[in-house]
């Protein structure tokens, strides 16, 4: 069955930082693009950061660009988010979500439950 | 960047049909894809590639494109429909995922 398995969430005062991991199983990991997803409380689905299979390319929403490093370790089926300097704004669910893999399109066909990220004083 | 449009909320009675709108300049020479999110829980691909439905998605979902439009059309609406629902497409030009700004669907 393909998983992934976020952790790592918690509540972090502002200008902290926090990392993020997700652990994928059911799947060959290193073969697909994997992003991160979020949510803030009551509101609408916001991509954040997106990562290449083999790791060399990274993709970065405006709103966290500079602040926010994706990564990703094959051979541990594992991808991270980095999170510094840390908003309020940036309070939501953050969700691993894995890309589909077709040539002609981008489209998350699989989701983790997601892990809830705090930002407060 | 896209600015992908949706209705925030449709309403629907049990066994009618739910129509649920994207709305963004030629978003018909785009994929637009699915996901439908029920309170608490992660979003789920309904429609993928316009018109394609993964395995365990029930026929009554589906989708179109063409134009200014995209369409996810959900037949014979039941009490578990009830959720919000995204479409989403890619943006070449960013490489970034967009997301519609969500539809909360309510079954009466």
């Amino acid at each position: 069955e393909v998983q992934l398995l976020e952790s790592g969430g918690g509540l972090v005062p502002p200008g902290g930082s926090l990392r993020l991991s997700c652990a994928a199983s059911g799947f060959t990991f290193r073969n697909y693009i994997m992003s991160w997803v979020r949510q803030a409380p009551g509101k609408g689905l916001e991509w954040v950061s997106g990562i290449s299979g083999s790791g060399i390319s990274t993709y970065y929403a405006d709103s966290v660009k500079g602040r926010f490093s994706i990564s990703r370790d094959n051979s541990k089926n594992t991808l991270s988010l980095q999170m510094d300097s840390l908003r309020a704004e940036d309070t939501a669910v953050y969700y691993c979500a894995k890309d589909s893999g077709s040539e002609s399109y981008r489209v998350l066909d699989i989701w983790g439950q997601g892990a809830m990220v705090t930002v407060s004083s | 960047s896209y600015v992908l449009t949706q209705p925030p909320s449709v309403s629907v009675a049990p066994g009618k049909t739910a129509t649920i709108t994207c709305v963004e300049n030629n978003i018909g020479f785009k994929s637009v894809h699915w996901y439908q999110q029920k309170p608490g829980q992660a979003p789920v691909l309904v429609i993928y590639y316009d018109t394609d439905r993964p395995s365990g998605i029930p026929e009554r979902f589906s989708g179109s494109n063409s134009g200014n439009t995209a369409t996810l059309t959900i037949s014979r609406v039941e009490a578990g429909d009830e959720a919000d629902y995204y479409c989403q497409v890619w943006d070449t030009d960013r490489d970034h995922y967009v997301f519609g700004t969500g539809t909360k669907v309510t079954i009466l």
